[in-house]
């Protein structure tokens, strides 16, 4: 049974460019979310994504968006991206999107560095 | 203030020894859903345990165990016989109501685990 896969595992980008990072959810699961965690820190939410919608979305600008595909999968895109988008970028996925029980399980994450 | 505050930077323990890891939460939200998580070096989150907010039962799953104090708003984590492999970042993590969704997990800055030999 896979588990959360994203790819890829690392990317160096430059100031101003796009970048789109993937990931598939555990076998089983529907809904994808995405985090984002600096070094150092606990991981902050972007946003989540189930029946291909944003359901909920945390306090990041609208150069974050994201997509969910017919098989669940997941693209986060970042646009114009800046020093401060370095970071590892974690993916998530679980059943249902209202569950408050439901654990979710995460990728191995893609690490972003920015120059 | 902070959702969820782990007030231990840094903490280290001795081998085969047990060890509490602290977290405190703030909701008004009556169901909600406490997580931990383990984050090796090499990044990925593993999951632990889980408390819910209605559990009477303190949670536990092998070593690990959640000490639950719904007043004073605590969910520490024990993790008894430690082992070198327990070294890693531990987080706190909690699920609750924003709008009409639960989809959210809020984490807490976490703390360090030194398993010395």
């Amino acid at each position: 049974d896979a588990g959360v896969t994203q790819s890829p595992t690392h990317l160096i980008k430059t100031r101003g460019q796009q970048v789109t990072l993937r990931c598939s959810p555990k076998s089983g699961h529907d809904t994808v979310s995405w985090y984002q965690q600096a070094l150092g820190q606990g991981p902050q939410f972007i946003f989540q994504y189930y029946e291909e919608e944003e359901r909920q979305r945390g306090n990041f600008p609208d150069r974050f968006s994201g997509h969910q595909f017919p098989n669940y999968s997941s693209e986060l895109n970042v646009n114009a991206l800046l020093l401060g988008d370095s970071a590892l970028y974690l993916c998530a996925s679980s059943q249902g999107w209202d569950r408050w029980r439901e654990e979710q399980f995460f990728g191995p994450g893609t690490r972003l560095t920015v120059l | 203030a902070q959702k969820i505050t782990q007030t231990q930077p840094g903490m280290f323990v001795q081998e085969k020894e047990a060890v509490t890891l602290d977290c405190t939460y703030d909701t008004s939200d009556p169901s909600y859903g406490l997580f931990w998580y383990k984050q090796p070096s090499s990044g990925e989150m593993i999951f632990l345990i889980y408390q819910g907010s209605y559990d009477q039962q303190n949670a536990t799953e092998g070593r690990y165990s959640l000490n639950f104090q719904k007043a004073r708003k605590s969910a520490n984590l024990v993790i008894s016989a430690s082992q070198l492999g327990d070294s890693a970042m531990y987080f706190c993590a909690m699920r609750e109501r924003e709008g009409t969704s639960y989809g959210k997990l809020t984490f807490g800055q976490g703390t360090i685990l030194t398993v010395h030999p």
